[in-house]
């Protein structure tokens, strides 16, 4: 089993649509989880923390559901500039390591 | 904003030679990787560095690969003898701890010829 699995898309919206991205990790003692954006041929930049709580910043809602082991993404009046790839990204602490564990990720068009 | 720098942007190498990847991570954080990825596929973490030390390494990160932190500002990977096969785009990252997440390079693109 893939330790964080995503489904690779594409997800092609019009714009100003809600999007939902989903993603699964294997290792339950994960212990903390983002969400990240990549442009093609970019390096990956911190779009936000997942927190069980949920956690929004503007259009963005993030959501971690412990028990399930599975966190989501909701875009809300997606963008034309929303339109990248959104990876899930989990770490494992300890070891004094916390290496990042990515998902292959999902990719995103946002259409006139 | 502060920024993790990466030189070269573009690397061209024959196999068999010797690359170094230099990177200047963030000036307060403590934790500093190397990620590569192969053109279409994932992110992959290589090794991760605390403390002057190797902290975690993968299975990608065999003996051809080297890290240093020479000069408490400088982070490098060095590969020892390239293959065909380590041609992608490597990024460095660095992070305060494991609850903030990690600040990324913009990537150097080895090309193995």
């Amino acid at each position: 089993r893939k330790e964080v699995e995503q489904d690779p898309g594409p997800f092609n919206v019009p714009e100003g649509a809600t999007v939902a991205f989903n993603c699964t990790y294997s290792n339950s003692a994960s212990q903390s989880f983002f969400w990240y954006r990549q442009d093609c041929r970019k390096e990956p930049k911190l779009l936000m923390s997942v927190y069980s709580s949920g956690n929004e910043d503007g259009r963005f809602t993030a959501q971690l559901n412990r028990a399930s082991q599975y966190i989501s993404l909701l875009i809300r009046d997606s963008k034309l500039s929303d339109s990248a790839t959104y990876l899930c990204v989990v770490i494992d602490l300890g070891g004094g390591g916390n290496k990042l564990t990515f998902g292959t990720g999902t990719q995103l068009k946002v259409e006139l | 904003e502060p920024e993790v720098t990466q030189t070269p942007s573009h690397q061209v190498t024959q196999m068999g030679q010797e690359v170094i990847l230099r990177c200047v991570p963030i000036s307060n954080h403590l934790y500093f990787y190397w990620y590569r990825q192969i053109l279409g596929q994932k992110v992959e973490f290589l090794v991760s560095f605390y403390n002057n030390e190797i902290s975690e390494k993968s299975e990608i990160f065999d003996d051809q690969f080297s890290v240093e932190r020479p000069d408490g500002s400088n982070f490098t990977l060095k590969i020892r003898s390239t293959k065909l096969e380590d041609s992608a785009m490597y990024f460095c990252a660095s992070g305060r701890d494991g609850d903030y997440g990690y600040t990324f390079g913009s990537g150097t693109r080895l090309t193995v010829v």
